[in-house]
């Protein structure tokens, strides 16, 4: 069975560029989470996406968006990039709501 | 807001000892537990889920449990210079509204050296 997938691996953007970061999640899990891990950091949340839906999002400005597509795969859209932003962006996925998050192998994101 | 806490360490031991990792958790309504091994520049990847008070073992690795005193804990038995890596806590349960976000902590560096 195919893990969480993630692409990029390493995305370099300049500052005030856009990125979009992309998952699929495990054959049959519905629920995707994204989380930001600064240098040093922990993992902070960003995103919930349920069955198609925005669930939640963590204490982040709204140039963090993204979506959920009928396949249940994500995307990450990071506008106005900013250096502060630069960080590992991992995907994660469930089977349902207390299960264990399984994580992606993560996209690196460089703003210059 | 829920928290999470970890020692940051580092924490370290000789190779074939124990290695005893710790959590504690500020929301008394969480319903599951687990840990995350994270090592260097990579992401992390599930050890341990542990549901209900009490010891679960699997391998090398034993989590134990206590709702009431909101603490989790991970032992690793002959821990080995491979186990070097990040630790992470992780917690889940119902926010208002339904939600469940698993809350991380800042993870425990552990160091098994020959």
């Amino acid at each position: 069975e195919a893990g969480v997938t993630q692409s990029p691996t390493h995305l370099i953007k300049t500052r005030g560029q856009q990125a979009t970061l992309r998952c699929s999640p495990i054959s049959g899990h519905t629920s995707v989470y994204w989380y930001q891990q600064a240098l040093g950091l922990g993992l902070q949340f960003l995103l919930w996406y349920d069955e198609g839906e925005e669930r939640n999002r963590g204490n982040f400005p709204p140039r963090f968006s993204g979506r959920q597509f009928p396949n249940y795969s994500s995307e990450l859209n990071v506008n106005a990039l900013e250096l502060e932003d630069s960080a590992l962006y991992l995907c994660a996925s469930s089977e349902v709501a207390i299960s264990p998050l399984h994580f992606g192998n993560g996209t690196r994101l460089t703003v210059t | 807001q829920k928290e999470v806490e970890q020692n940051s360490g580092p924490l370290s031991v000789p190779e074939g000892a124990i290695a005893s990792l710790n959590c504690t958790y500020s929301d008394r309504g969480s319903q599951s537990f687990f840990w995350y091994r994270q090592y260097s520049g990579k992401s992390p990847e599930l050890i341990m889920s542990i549901y209900s008070n009490g010891d679960k073992e699997d391998g090398r690795f034993t989590a134990q449990l206590n709702k009431a005193s909101q603490y989790v804990s991970l032992l690793i038995r002959d821990s080995q210079p491979s186990d070097s890596a990040t630790y992470l806590c992780a917690v889940n349960g119902p926010l208002p509204g339904g939600s469940y976000i698993p809350t991380f902590g800042r993870g425990t560096s552990l160091i098994v050296h020959p």
